[in-house]
Order: C-alpha cells, then structure tokens, then sequence
C-alpha cells in the first residue's frame, strides 16, 4: 500500500540556519513527488515536484528537494531560513487513479 | 486568473444538521478532488469527481457523504446528519487534466465545526 512517512511532527530552526524535512514514502512504481506549504488557515501552495530526470529539483521560495530511490526518500532543503517560512509542510505521493497520499506534516517554527 | 474557491470558509452546525461545502475549480480545470484535514492530522483523500462523474470515492465514508460535480455549478460536498467527529477542514482541489504527475491546485479550505 502507498503511504507517505514525514517522521518529525515539529522542528524549530533559527533565523538564518539550514533547514532539512524528511519525506519517505512507500509506493510500488516510478512515484510522482511533491512538497505542499500551508500557512495557518490557509490552504496548500506548491513548492516543488519531481516527476523525472534530475534528483534535485529547485522550487518555489528558495526551497530545493532531492530524490534518492535508493532511500525512497525526498528530502527538502532550504539553505537559510527566513522567519516566514515557518508553516506546515507537507509531503504527497501522486498515484495512478489521482490520488494524492498525504504525509501527517511538519510544522516548522523559526526564532529569531 | 482566480484560484479555486471555496465556500463558506467558516461553517458551524449542530449535531444532526446537514453541511453543505461547495468548490469552484480553477478556469479550465475539470477534475475536482475533496480531501479532510483532521486536527493534528495530513490531509486525506475523500473523492475524485470530473463533470457529472464520480471518478474515484474510495476515501470517502459511506454513510452520510456525497459529493456531486455538476455540468453547470461549483463541487458539492454533502455531509448529511453532521456528527462531532465530522469537524474538521475540508480542502478541495482541482487539475486540468487526469494525471497523476499532474499538480492539484488547492483551495483555501472550509473549516467545519460541529456542535
């Protein structure tokens, strides 16, 4: 069966430091990957996806993710937080039929 | 270009009333998915609907749920006879085309409270 693993629950990071959120999934065939942002009350934004060809894929906000099939997983990345980034984060899966599996999110805070 | 739109953006009901969600694809979109965001939870599949089909409803609870995507008019989440357990945020998404590589461009979400 298809899931989607984002093992931390809440991660704190300062202003300025390097930020990494784990994303393992479990799906049989070639997967379709994706990283979702949600600020409070709002609802999804896009960050990145990768579908083929190079591992690393660049998004949106300065934010970058890398496939590794060897791990099964899609890490994202972002050099130097900015306090606006805090927000949940979100790994999906797209699977054959449309659906998207979604991990349990992130939430990520950033002191100052 | 206006995004998907969801109404109301706030609901409250009353145990035993019924809850009417509705969603307004993206221009140009005609693939419609509902997803239920529980408290502390990720968002979890509900349904998948194109024009006057429903494609996939494996995610959603076969009791009380429905959904409808009209020729004409947004998505129709229905939530009959709305129990505590209900209450959470209801997100609806849309694509251009049925693919699974294909980005859902999602709404801002309705929060449902049950009373």
């Amino acid at each position: 069966a298809q899931s989607v693993t984002q093992p931390d629950i809440h991660i704190t990071v300062s202003e300025g430091a390097s930020l990494e959120l784990r994303c393992n999934y479990s799906y049989g065939a070639t997967p379709y990957l994706f990283w979702y942002v949600q600020s409070p009350g709002q609802g999804l934004q896009l960050l990145l996806k990768y579908f083929s060809g190079d591992t690393l894929v660049q998004g949106i906000k300065g934010f970058e993710a890398e496939f590794k099939r060897s791990q099964s997983s899609f890490n994202l990345r972002k050099p130097s937080v900015h306090w606006s980034d805090a927000a949940e984060y979100f790994c999906a899966v797209g699977v054959t039929g449309n659906q998207f599996y979604f991990g349990t999110g992130t939430s990520l805070t950033v002191i100052p | 270009n206006a995004g998907v739109m969801q109404n109301p953006r706030h609901l409250v009901r009353r145990r035993g009333q019924e809850a009417r969600l509705r969603c307004s694809p993206m221009k140009g979109h005609s693939h419609v998915y509902w997803y239920r965001q529980l408290p502390e939870e990720g968002l979890k599949f509900m349904v998948y609907l194109q024009k006057e089909n429903i494609i996939d409803e494996s995610g959603m609870p076969k009791e009380r749920f429905s959904a409808e995507f009209p020729k004409e008019g947004p998505s129709i989440l229905r939530i009959q006879q709305v129990v505590r357990g209900d209450s959470a945020a209801y997100f609806c998404a849309s694509s251009p085309v049925s693919s699974s590589y294909n980005e859902q461009f999602f709404g801002p979400g309705t929060r449902l409270t049950v009373l």
